[in-house]
Order: C-alpha cells, then structure tokens, then sequence
C-alpha cells in the first residue's frame, strides 16, 4: 500500500537558518510521483515541486532545495536561509498508481520561523 | 476565474442535518478533486472527477457523502445526516490533465457540526 511518512510534526527555527522537512514514502509502483505542498495560514495549499520516479536529480529553486533518493525511498525538502514568511504546513504526497490521480498525503509538518 | 473557489467559506450545522459544499474549478480544468483536512490531519480523498469518465468515488467515507458534477465544471459536494466526526476542512482541487499539471487547490469550506 502506498504511504507517506512526514515524521517532523513540528520544527521551530529562528530566520535565517537553514531547514529540512523530510519525507519518507513507501509504493510497489515502479512509476510514481512525489509531490510538496505549501499550506500557508490562509489555508490554501500552494504547490511546490513535482518529480517523477525517473528523475533523481535534485532540483534548486531559489531557496527551496528537494533531495530525491530512491534508494531510501525518501524526498527531503531543504529551505535555506529561512523567512517568516515560509512559516506553514508543508506537505509531502504520492501519486497512486494507475489512472485515477488520487494524491497520497503525509500529515504535514508544521514550519515556525521566528524572527 | 484566476483560481478554485469554494463557497461557503465557513459553514456550522447541527448535527443531523444535510449540507451541501460547492466548488468552483478554474476554466478549462478537465479533473476535479476534493479532499478531507481533519485536524492535525494530512488530506484524506474523498472523489475525483475526470472529463466524462465515471468519477473515482473510492474514497467517500460513507453512503451519506456524494457528490456531482455539473456540465464538467462546478461540483456540490453533499453529506447528509452530518455527524460531528465530519467537521474537517473540504478542500477542492482542480488540474488541466491529472497529475501531469499538479492540482490547483482552493481555500476550504470549514465545516463544523454542533
């Protein structure tokens, strides 16, 4: 069965700092996509990167950095130089196999960066 | 419109009575989603629509949950019956193809059953 793990409830870091959000995730699929989202206190969540199973390339966007291994089955999120403004529920998700496009989500990790 | 909008925003019911929870998906967008948020909770799907296909209604938690959608573009989301185990916060989503765009996510209707 597919799972996601986010086993980070909360993290607290003063800005600045540098922060990982990890993210562990378990399917039989051999094809797959893993997902982050954002969900600020407005409630909406805001998405962030998509990776097929195919690429492990880790990918940099500004301060957002995602390391994708297959090997520990795991797509850890890496903010750097963290902001107030990047305090928010991040979440980790699945795609499930087949053609339904259902998301399989982890419970999230909740971000507080203080100034 | 610019994004998914969903109507109401809020919603407090007692229990025992029928809401109805309406989504709005972006121009164009061919899937459609909805999505539980219960509290300290990741997102539980609930239905998926795609095109014309049949939707993919494996995860409603009940036969009171049911939704539709109109004409390939608004969905209503119905419980009936609410019970308080069903104050979450219902998410709607909406894609141009699937996964291949990512989903488009709109704010929310909180529902509280009392």
């Amino acid at each position: 069965a597919q799972k996601v793990t986010q086993a980070q409830t909360e993290i607290s870091v003063v800005e600045k700092e540098d922060v990982t959000l990890d993210c562990v995730y378990e399917t039989r699929d051999t094809t797959y996509y893993l997902f982050w989202y954002k969900q600020p206190p407005s409630g909406e969540l805001v998405f962030l990167i998509r990776r097929n199973s195919f690429d492990e390339q880790n990918e940099i966007s500004g301060r957002y950095s995602w390391n994708f291994q297959k090997s520990t089955s795991s797509f850890n999120f890496t903010i750097t130089a963290s902001q107030v403004v990047d305090s928010a529920v991040y979440f980790c998700a699945l795609s499930e196999g087949g053609n339904t496009d259902k998301l399989i989500f982890g419970t999230g990790t909740r971000l507080q960066v203080f100034p | 419109g610019a994004g998914v909008s969903q109507s109401p925003s809020n919603k407090v019911t007692e229990k025992g009575k029928d809401v109805e929870l309406r989504c709005d998906p972006i121009s164009g967008h061919t899937a459609l989603y909805w999505y539980r948020q219960s509290l300290g909770q990741g997102l539980e799907f609930l239905i998926y629509f795609q095109g014309n296909s049949a939707p993919d209604k494996s995860g409603l938690p009940s036969d009171r949950f049911s939704a539709e959608r109109t004409g390939g573009s608004v969905s209503t989301l119905t419980i009936q019956r609410t019970q308080q185990e069903d104050s979450a916060v219902y998410l709607c989503a909406s894609s141009l193809r699937g996964l291949d765009y990512g989903y488009t996510f709109g704010s929310g209707t909180r529902l509280t059953v009392v």
